[in-house]
């Protein structure tokens, strides 16, 4: 357990469906970060929230859209997704983002398997 | 350009084996963690180790940074340790960006 609860572990979705992923962290930490990892790719940074404001936007399609109502909290809202866009998507919080992402240490969820039929 | 190579790409292991993984990085960096994705997905924190020698159980990482390089040492491996191993690092020049390297796939056989 790391601290760092993602919500749902699986999710098939339809192209023209709308959900969300949910990830939630109860270490007091002020940065939370969504990443893609899609098959044999490395990790690939998408979003980086700090005090609940965003900071960083990897030039990721608008058909996702990131929220971050409180620094426990922090929400990927899809829409009209592409089967492409199947992967793991994983949550992770730090510290604070500092002079960087990986100035303090950051702790990942468990990821969320999507699947977009 | 910017880059994280790990090697080897694929490793497997009897159970109880000792094994190294290595990292490599192409500039100097502010930050470097290491991260073992279980087979359900979950990235756990191993260790954040800029330089220096860390040690937690049959695990420890070390990093020169002056060279480029960290390695982690696996001892006594169990099949538990089976999964994907993730070097990340922060570079100078790019500070602000993680960048993960392709990752290690350990299996570990009983």
């Amino acid at each position: 357990e790391t601290g760092v609860t993602q919500t749902p572990r699986h999710l098939v979705m339809g192209m023209t469906n709308k959900k969300s992923l949910k990830c939630e962290q109860h270490l007091g930490h002020n940065a939370m970060y969504w990443y893609k990892q899609s098959a044999k790719k490395p990790l690939e940074l998408m979003f980086v929230y700090s005090l609940e404001e965003r900071v960083e936007n990897n030039s990721v399609p608008s058909r996702f859209s990131p929220e971050c109502p409180n620094s426990s909290h922090l929400f990927l809202h899809l829409h009209t997704l592409q089967p492409e866009d199947s992967a793991l998507y994983l949550c992770a919080s730090s510290q604070d983002i500092g002079q960087g992402l990986l100035n303090t240490e950051a702790f990942f969820g468990q990821g969320t398997r999507l699947t977009v039929v | 350009g910017i880059q994280v190579e790990q090697s080897p790409p694929d490793l497997i292991l009897q159970e109880g084996a000792n094994s190294t993984l290595r990292c490599n990085f192409s500039d100097s960096v502010n930050n470097l963690q290491w991260f073992h994705q279980n087979p359900w997905g979950q990235l756990i924190n191993l260790f954040y180790i800029p330089s220096g020698t860390k040690q937690n159980g049959r695990l420890s990482a070390t990093t020169v940074a002056t060279e480029r390089y960290s390695l982690l040492y696996i001892s006594s491996s169990q099949t538990t340790d089976s999964g994907v191993y993730f070097c990340a690092v922060e570079y100078v020049t790019n500070a602000g960006k993680s960048t993960f390297g392709d990752g290690t796939t350990l299996t570990v056989k009983p």
